[in-house]
């Protein structure tokens, strides 16, 4: 069935180095992929999307490509900042199996001054 | 506008009881899913509504059910609660259209004592 896997956290980074977090998935399909935040106590944010290959999400300075090679969708930021301190989901969604979300199991990021 | 709201945000049962869950969705959206979010991990999905009736199903047992209402709004309910009930229930809303988005609520925090 689908997938989607993620590095292992944590991450800890300095203000403002580079960020990357790798997310790889299995699809069936042709999926959407997504990248979700959510801050301690609180839901789910969507950060960003791409719904088909070669396209690039981006917001608030994060970006990720579609790369239908690879099967990949890696999340980058090129300069972190204390408030980018959260856990980091990627996720597929599977048009031929429905619009459910199937998410990796989280990327905990935490930058420090 | 109102995002997605969730009530309560906190409960208490014990072992056998049942819980009823609610969720009231983003203003506009038609299609409302549900997930479990146990600690540490990426929330799995249980099931998606639209148009009143459960279009998709993930991998819980029928102790899981819910329901949608007219104004869009649903339940999720859990019998027969076991300790491992005990997590975080997320409810999202979306336009039930394949690479739409979800967007989340902020959750009930279910334990199970």
């Amino acid at each position: 069935g689908d997938s989607v896997t993620q590095m292992e956290g944590p991450v800890t980074l300095s203000e403002e180095a580079f960020l990357t977090i790798n997310c790889t998935y299995t699809a069936t399909g042709y999926p959407s992929l997504f990248w979700y935040v959510q801050y301690p106590g609180e839901g789910l944010q969507l950060l960003l999307k791409a719904t088909k290959a070669d396209d690039k999400g981006s917001n608030k300075g994060f970006e990720a490509t579609y790369r239908k090679e690879t099967t990949s969708f890696h999340l980058e930021k090129g300069s972190v900042q204390v408030s980018d301190s959260a856990v980091y989901f990627c996720a597929l969604s599977d048009s031929q199996a429905g619009t459910a979300l199937i998410f990796g199991k989280g990327t905990t990021l935490s930058v420090s001054s | 506008d109102a995002g997605v709201t969730q009530s309560p945000t906190h409960l208490i049962k014990t072992r056998g009881q049942q819980v009823t869950l609610r969720c009231s969705p983003k203003s506009g959206h038609d299609t409302v899913s549900w997930y479990q979010q146990a600690l540490g991990q990426g929330p799995q999905f249980i099931f998606q509504y639209y148009e009143e009736e459960e279009r998709q199903r993930g991998n819980f047992p029928d102790r899981f059910s819910g329901h949608q209402f007219p104004n869009y709004s649903s339940e999720l309910n859990v019998n027969a609660l076991l300790l491992g009930d005990s997590a975080l229930y997320l409810c999202a809303s979306s336009l039930r259209t394949p690479g739409q988005p979800q967007h989340f609520g902020d959750g009930t925090r279910l334990s199970i004592l």
